[in-house]
Parts: structure tokens; sequence; C-alpha cells
């Protein structure tokens, strides 16, 4: 089944203890990208890659790390995440060119 | 400043009316919108889009509106059922970022079907 998989699905955590969440895509998608959903601002793009190497920060980049080093993982990282990253996160993919995207089934994060 | 926006955080509607969900845009550089559907513990799932050379995009009890002078679209559900209670998101791209493509959002409208 052609799918987008992030893990962990929920979290809890504390302020300044690293974290990584795994995205994963078995369709062979050059794009992928992370976002956020918060309340009232909808989705909002945190990172994003055109290809494998190839990362460009989006909207809301600070306190983030992306990696692209296979063309099929684009783990998102928090070095020292704080309570304001508290959220819902979505990492995403798409074929090169085209306009739609896939999503994952989503990681809550929650930053005590 | 939100470039695509969903005045409406959420609408309930009577099951086999019309559900109508707005979408407004500021960017002129938009030409290309896209409907998704998004359910509880679920990430967004792609519904239907709309080229800016159109007006009208329908596909089975879905359809897109362009307003491309008024910088609006609209999504029609008929008849509503109690599955398509969800949260709708509005999205835009343009093609002038090229491959890029990136996707701006809407604040998201909940959608309620009552039986």
């Amino acid at each position: 089944e052609a799918q987008v998989t992030q893990n962990p699905r929920y979290l809890i955590t504390v302020t300044g203890k690293k974290l990584t969440v795994t995205c994963s895509q078995n369709m062979n998608h050059e794009y992928m990208s992370w976002y956020r959903q918060d309340p009232g601002l909808g989705l909002r793009q945190i990172y994003y890659s055109m290809n494998v190497e190839v990362t460009d920060k989006g909207d809301v980049p600070e306190g983030y790390k992306v990696s692209r080093k296979e063309k099929r993982n684009f783990p998102l990282i928090l070095e020292s995440p704080s309570p304001n990253q508290t959220s819902l996160y979505f990492c995403a993919s798409r074929i090169g060119g085209a306009n739609v995207l896939t999503f994952g089934a989503g990681s809550r994060l929650t930053v005590l | 400043d939100q470039q695509v926006k969903q005045n409406s955080p959420s609408l309930s509607v009577q099951e086999g009316r019309i559900s109508i969900l707005n979408c407004d845009y500021t960017n002129s550089m938009f030409d290309y919108f896209l409907w998704y559907k998004k359910y509880p513990a679920e990430g967004p799932t792609f519904l239907i889009s709309i080229s800016s050379i159109k007006d009208k995009n329908e596909d089975g009890r879905f359809t897109v509106f362009l307003n491309k002078s008024a910088k609006h679209l609209s999504l029609h559900i008929v008849p509503s059922q109690p599955g398509d209670s969800a949260v709708y998101f509005c999205a835009a791209s343009s093609s002038t970022s090229g491959s890029a493509r990136q996707l701006t959002f809407g604040s998201g409208t909940q959608l309620t079907v009552l039986p």
C-alpha cells in the first residue's frame, strides 16, 4: 500500500530533550515536506526537500532541523524542544512536479 | 499575513442538504487550488482540485467553484452525508515557484453533518 509513515504517533517529552520524528514513504517520491497544524493557523510548512541532499526552509523553520540522506526518509529533528513546539506534525510527499501531496497520519507532540 | 483564509471555523448542515465551504486568497499568483479533508487521528487526504483556467470542477457529490476576480473559491457537497463530517482545508499553489510548488493552506473549516 502506498503510504507515508510517521513515528512516533504520540510523544510527550520535556523541554530540552532532543527528539526525532521519523518519516518514510514507499512511493519513490522526490518531494517531501513537514507541516505543523495549530488551532486557527491551519497547516504551516516547516521544511521541505526537493530530492536527496536538497532541503530548504518553509514558513516556520525555527527550532527544527531536517535531513534527506535517502529518497524514502525525511526525519524531523528537534534539537532542544520548547513548549511552543507542542503541536500536531504531518509529513507529506509527492512526485516532483505534481500538486497533490500525500500525508502521513500525523505525530502529536507535547513538550512540557 | 495569511494568504489563504477560511473565515468560518465551523459549519453544521442537515443530512441530505448542501454544504458550502468557502475560501478566500490574496496572492494573485496562485493558479492551482485544492481541497483536503481530514478526519480525527488521520492525515489530510486530497479531495478535489481546480486550475485557474477553469471556473468549475466536479467529482461526484463534490464541486469546486473558482471566482478569480473575487479571489474566492468554494466547495459544494450535495447531498451531504454524516460521513462527510471532517475538517476541510483549502490550499493554493503558484506555478511561478517552479517544481517547488509549495502549498499554502487555510486554517480549516469543521463540517458537521447532522443525521
